[in-house]
């Protein structure tokens, strides 16, 4: 079945420093979507990119969907403590399209 | 305020009872979902439902059953539960329809459920 996997697992940064997650599907995704988690919250959706090398910037968020839409990448400038949390990824999922199937998730740190 | 609900927020439960988690939207979305979360193993999907009075199995379905009797409501039952039950558990929504949507799921607080 489809996989979708997340790099790092977790990742500990000192505030002002640069963070970067990555996801990789094992199939190509018709488009894919991110989720922030703050620790005891619930995901929340952040954004969804659709097209082949698509580039979209949310204030200090950057998100990256690769030419190949196998893969994609958030890249956060300058962490701050709010950036804390669990970033997911998700993909859809097979069989009918209101599914999504979510990578395993990018746990950041941010200190002081 | 719009959103989705889950109740309890919390259960202690004992091996082999049943359990009903609720969970209830007012947006009038037409597709649901019910996902545990595990430390290390991120978001997986349980059970879902498209419409009102459909519903279809994710990837861990086995010990859990769901009905949609109607669009507000969506409970997910543990039949008799197990200690491999022990997670957090999140309904979520979304709009699957719209064509203009982006199709993101609206995420319930969760429920925190242990089974001993």
């Amino acid at each position: 079945g489809q996989q979708v996997m997340q790099i790092p697992q977790y990742q500990h940064v000192q505030e002002g420093e640069d963070f970067t997650t990555y996801c990789n599907s094992s199939t190509t995704l018709s488009n894919i979507q991110w989720y922030k988690q703050r620790p005891g919250g619930h995901p929340v959706f952040l954004i969804q990119l659709v097209k082949s090398g698509e580039v979209k910037k949310q204030k200090r968020l950057t998100f990256q969907f690769g030419e190949a839409k196998k893969n994609s990448s958030l890249h956060i400038t300058a962490t701050q403590t709010t950036d804390v949390g669990t970033y997911f990824c998700a993909g859809p999922g097979t069989g009918t399209a209101s599914k999504l199937t979510f990578g395993t998730g990018t746990r950041l740190q941010v200190t002081l | 305020i719009a959103g989705i609900t889950q109740a309890p927020t919390s259960q202690i439960l004992a091996a082999g009872r049943r359990m009903t988690l609720r969970c209830t939207q007012d947006m009038r979305h037409n597709a649901m979902y019910w996902y545990r979360q595990d430390l290390g193993l991120g978001l997986r999907l349980i059970h879902y439902s498209n419409t009102a009075g459909t519903t279809g199995k994710g990837e861990v379905p086995d010990g859990y059953s769901v009905s949609r009797a109607n669009t507000d409501d969506f409970p997910l039952t543990l039949a008799s539960a197990v200690p491999s039950q022990t997670s957090v558990y999140f309904c979520a929504s979304s709009d699957s329809m719209a064509l203009s949507s982006y199709n993101e799921q609206f995420f319930g607080p969760g429920t925190r459920l242990t089974v001993l």
